[in-house]
This record gives C-alpha cells, structure tokens and sequence, in this order.
C-alpha cells in the first residue's frame, strides 16, 4: 500500500523550456502533497506543500512563477518549471500523505531527474 | 533554528556486523522523527515514525530509538540488500505542518 507514482523519471531538455511533472498517488487519496528538490551530497529540501483544491503554500526563497504547482485532485498533482534554465537542474520528488497529521506519515515517489542544457 | 544532523556520512559493514546510525536533531517541539530508506536513483521508502523520547520500533533487522535529542538506527547481522542510504526527518510543531526536515543521510554499503 501507500505507492506514490510520480513521471518522468528523467528529463533533458533546453534552457527556455517549460517542463511538467506528474506525482500520483495510486492507492489512497493524498489530500496534501510535497515537492522536494534534492542536490547531490544534500538534504531533501522542501519546495512547496499543496492541498487539494487550494493555491501551494511555498518555502522561503521558491518562487511561485518558476514552479507552478497544481493539486486538482486527491491522487495528482503536478509541478511545472518553467521557462528553465541550468540552475533548474536537479532531482525533484514528490510524496503525499493522506493528511498532515503526524500519524499520516509522507510517501514518496521515485524522483524525476531534470537535466537543463 | 531547527536543524538534522546525521553520523557517520558513510559507514561500510561486512555482512553480519551490526552498527549504528545516529540521527542528532534540535528543534522547539518535536511532533515526530522519520526514518527513511533511499536506494540510488529512487524516493525514500519510509520506515518508522517515532513520537517520543524512550519510543523504540523494530522492522526486520533494523530497530530505531528515541531520545530527547537524538535517534538511533540500529541495524543487526546486516546483509548485502540492507545497503542504502538511510534518512532521518523530525516534523516540527512550530513548522509548516506536514514540514519534514531532513539530514543528509548516512550512506550503508554491506559487503558480503
């Protein structure tokens, strides 16, 4: 139980494109969702927190323009960045949890590699 | 300012060698500490939450504890499958909720 789908795995595309990219949860309804960005040798650092059917609440220093995020139903949600430019380069991961309590622990899905050339 | 620090950065065990992870954390109210596992290229698979300190969960070989300012990932007679790069999160009361921080994990290779 708990799987958390999240596609592509891996993107490379050029600077100026917009690229999106899908979390599902397959077996229970996510009512919030997460989006963590992860560098090489670091920590899994949060990005946004998403309800479903309301605007993502974003971390200090995300910008909401870049990274649009859309939660329009309890097993998807989908984040987009765009206009992306090599910085953007990064592993993303998504996980969803079937509320914020403690005792609804986070799933995460597999990551998606963003490579920006 | 809430912080996870996580030790050794890297550890290799010959199969069979028990150990110990440690996972130090300072935070202003601890809702819950996570362990995770994360194979290469993958999402961390979660493992135990803990709620509070003298709280001990076994899973297999692996046994996580709790104390007031750190967390201990215990792993017995480990195999080859067992290596990973384990992850520690706490969920912070004064944090957004459902907020994780995490360490920078330590990295397990189990040599047969």
């Amino acid at each position: 139980g708990a799987v958390v789908s999240q596609h592509p795995s891996w993107v490379i595309c050029k600077s100026g494109t917009s690229v999106k990219i899908e979390c599902r949860s397959l077996d229970f309804q996510a009512t919030t969702m997460f989006w963590y960005r992860q560098f090489p040798k670091q920590s899994l650092m949060l990005m946004a927190t998403s309800n479903e059917g309301s605007k993502a609440t974003y971390e200090q220093g995300v910008e909401k323009d870049k990274f649009l995020i859309n939660h329009a139903s309890l097993t998807l949600s989908t984040l987009t960045v765009t206009s992306a430019h090599p910085e953007d380069s990064s592993f993303y991961i998504c996980s969803a949890a079937a509320g914020q309590s403690v005792n609804q622990p986070q799933h995460f899905g597999d990551g998606t590699r963003l490579s920006i050339l | 300012e809430d912080q996870v620090t996580q030790s050794p950065e890297a550890l290799r065990l010959q199969e069979g060698e028990s150990s110990s992870l440690n996972c130090s954390y300072t935070v202003s109210g601890l809702r819950g500490l996570f362990w995770y596992r994360q194979d290469p290229g993958k999402g961390p698979e979660f493992l135990f939450t803990l709620y509070s300190a003298g709280e001990e969960k076994e899973k297999e070989r692996l046994k996580a504890t709790l104390t007031k300012k750190e967390s201990f990932l215990h792993i017995t007679a480990p195999k080859p499958e067992d290596s990973a790069t384990y992850l520690c999160a706490v969920q912070a009361r004064g944090g957004s909720q459902g907020n994780l921080i995490f360490g920078k994990g330590t990295k397990l290779s189990v040599k047969p």
